[in-house]
């Protein structure tokens, strides 16, 4: 079974740039999720969807953080203008939510943000 | 968000079972414990959940107090692959919406 694809791995922007970050996650999983995890520090949502609708984003930066679930399958995260503080890895996880299962979440394996 | 404490560190030596304490006084009757960790470099990955009983599976057990307060992980032979970040986390469901809030997890290091 093919798990969480994220991409780019790594990248590199200088403050007041653009960045977007894709995920894909695992065939036929609803739900889909994506953390910010700053060096040192467990993984904070940031945004949920279930299928292409949002269940929460209420740690979200709206002024400058979007996401969207297109189709709800595939995932972008974007960040514009980037701030010094925004440098962290970005995780993208799938879930099936089946009543009643572990909800277990599968993770990709993040990219990472530098901003200088 | 439901808390969880767990400390920062712990070693324990490669073949030896290895117990990772939390502690989630919180916790209402609702609410899974679940287990995640992260290898370098990776991201987090599931390792075990329970409600109320202790359960068993092929990475790990999941030992739960009676008063839900407090769990531990344990990894009957430790290996050098096991050395991780370890998260203990409530799985609080609100409305159908189930999420996880991540803590700062202990490190755990495996000394050959």
């Amino acid at each position: 079974e093919a798990g969480v694809a994220q991409s780019p791995r790594y990248k590199i922007i200088e403050k007041r740039q653009s960045v977007a970050f894709w995920c894909n996650p695992i065939s036929g999983h609803a739900t889909l999720y994506w953390y910010q995890q700053i060096l040192g520090q467990g993984p904070k949502l940031l945004i949920q969807f279930q299928n292409n609708g949002v269940v929460d984003d209420s740690q979200l930066p709206k002024d400058r953080f979007s996401a969207e679930r297109l189709k709800g399958v595939d995932s972008t995260l974007k960040i514009q203008p980037a701030k010094l503080e925004d440098s962290a890895v970005y995780l993208c996880a799938s879930s099936l939510s089946a009543p009643g299962g572990s909800n277990e979440q599968f993770f990709g394996p993040g990219t990472r943000l530098t901003v200088l | 968000d439901a808390k969880t404490t767990q400390p920062n560190s712990m070693e324990s030596n490669e073949e030896e079972p290895v117990h990772l304490p939390c502690n989630h006084s919180t916790i209402s009757g609702t609410d899974y414990i679940h287990w995640y960790r992260q290898l370098p470099s990776q991201g987090p990955e599931y390792v075990i959940h329970g409600l109320t009983s202790n359960v068993n599976n092929r990475m790990a057990s999941l030992a739960i107090a009676e008063d839900r307060k407090s769990s531990t992980l344990i990894l009957h032979r430790a290996t050098l692959r096991d050395a991780a970040v370890y998260y203990c986390i409530l799985r609080v469901t609100n409305f159908g919406n189930e999420k996880l809030t991540f803590g700062t997890g202990t490190r755990l290091t495996i000394i050959p």
